[in-house]
C-alpha cells in the first residue's frame, strides 16, 4: 500500500459542530503531518507527529486538536471552527531519519471543509 | 523561520517548449528541496526532490538545479504536454527526525497547444 488516506472527502459543519478528520497510513512512515491549503495558496503546515509524540505545533489555535493513536493513523479533531477555518486539509507522511529517503513527503487527497 | 520565494506565479508555454520556475530560500540550515505538482482538486504530487549534497538532478523530462551559495533552486522541464498544466510549487525542509517544509506561493503553468 503506497497511498495515504483521508476521510471524510467532503465536510460542512456549524461553528458549534465537533467533528474529526481521519488519516491513515500503511506505508510504515513513523512521521506524520498536517497542513491546511486554502484555494490558490500553497498548503501551510499545521502539526508534525513524530513516531506519535507531536513535534512541532505551528502556533495553530486550540480549536484544532491533533491526535496520533497509533503509527498509522492521525486525527485532526475540530470544534469551534470558525467561518474562516474553511480550506482542504491535506495529511501527509514520510519516513523518519536516518532512514533513507526520509524527507519524502506524501500527500493524502484532503478533506474540503466548510464551515457555516 | 525559512521563507521561500517563487517565481514567476503564472506561465504560459506552448507544447513542446521548456518551463523554467525559479524559487529562493533564506535559511541556510535547509537541505532538502522538493517539487509538487498538484492538478485542480487534487493532492500535491512529489515530483522530483534535490539534497543540498547535489547540485543537479534530472528524471526525464524533468530535472532541478540547486545553487547553495544563491541560496536557488529551480525547476527545468522540457517538451512541454498539455498534462504539465498544473500548479507547481516549490519547497524547502530544514532537518530534523521528521522534514518541516515550507512552501513556496506556487506556478500555474498553462500548456497550449
Amino acid at each position: 500500500d503506497t497511498e495515504v488516506t483521508q476521510t471524510p472527502k467532503h465536510l460542512v459543519m456549524g461553528m458549534t459542530n465537533k467533528k474529526s478528520l481521519k488519516c491513515e497510513q500503511h506505508m510504515g512512515h513513523r512521521a506524520m503531518y498536517w497542513y491546511k491549503q486554502k484555494a490558490k495558496k500553497p498548503p501551510e503546515l499545521m502539526f508534525v507527529y513524530s513516531y506519535e509524540k507531536l513535534s512541532i505545533n505551528e502556533s495553530v489555535p486550540s480549536r484544532f486538536s491533533p491526535e496520533c493513536p497509533n503509527s498509522s493513523l492521525l486525527n485532526l479533531h475540530l470544534h469551534a471552527l470558525q467561518p474562516e477555518d474553511s480550506a482542504l486539509y491535506l495529511c501527509a507522511s514520510s519516513r523518519t531519519r536516518p532512514t533513507g529517503s526520509w524527507a519524502e513527503q506524501y500527500f493524502g487527497p484532503g478533506t474540503r471543509l466548510t464551515v457555516t | 523561520g525559512e521563507n521561500v520565494e517563487q517565481h514567476p506565479s503564472t506561465l504560459s508555454v506552448q507544447e513542446g517548449d521548456s518551463a523554467v520556475i525559479k524559487c529562493t530560500y533564506s535559511d541556510s540550515a535547509s537541505n532538502y528541496f522538493p517539487w509538487y505538482k498538484q492538478e485542480l482538486g487534487k493532492r500535491p504530487q512529489l515530483i522530483i526532490d534535490i539534497r543540498s549534497n547535489v547540485g543537479e538532478k534530472k528524471d526525464q523530462r524533468i530535472a532541478v538545479t540547486l545553487n547553495k551559495t544563491a541560496k536557488h533552486f529551480s525547476l527545468h522541464i522540457t517538451e512541454t504536454q498539455p498534462e504539465d498544466s498544473a500548479v507547481y510549487f516549490c519547497a524547502a525542509s530544514t532537518t530534523g527526525t521528521a522534514s518541516k517544509l515550507t512552501f513556496g506561493t506556487g506556478t500555474r503553468l498553462q500548456v497550449t497547444l
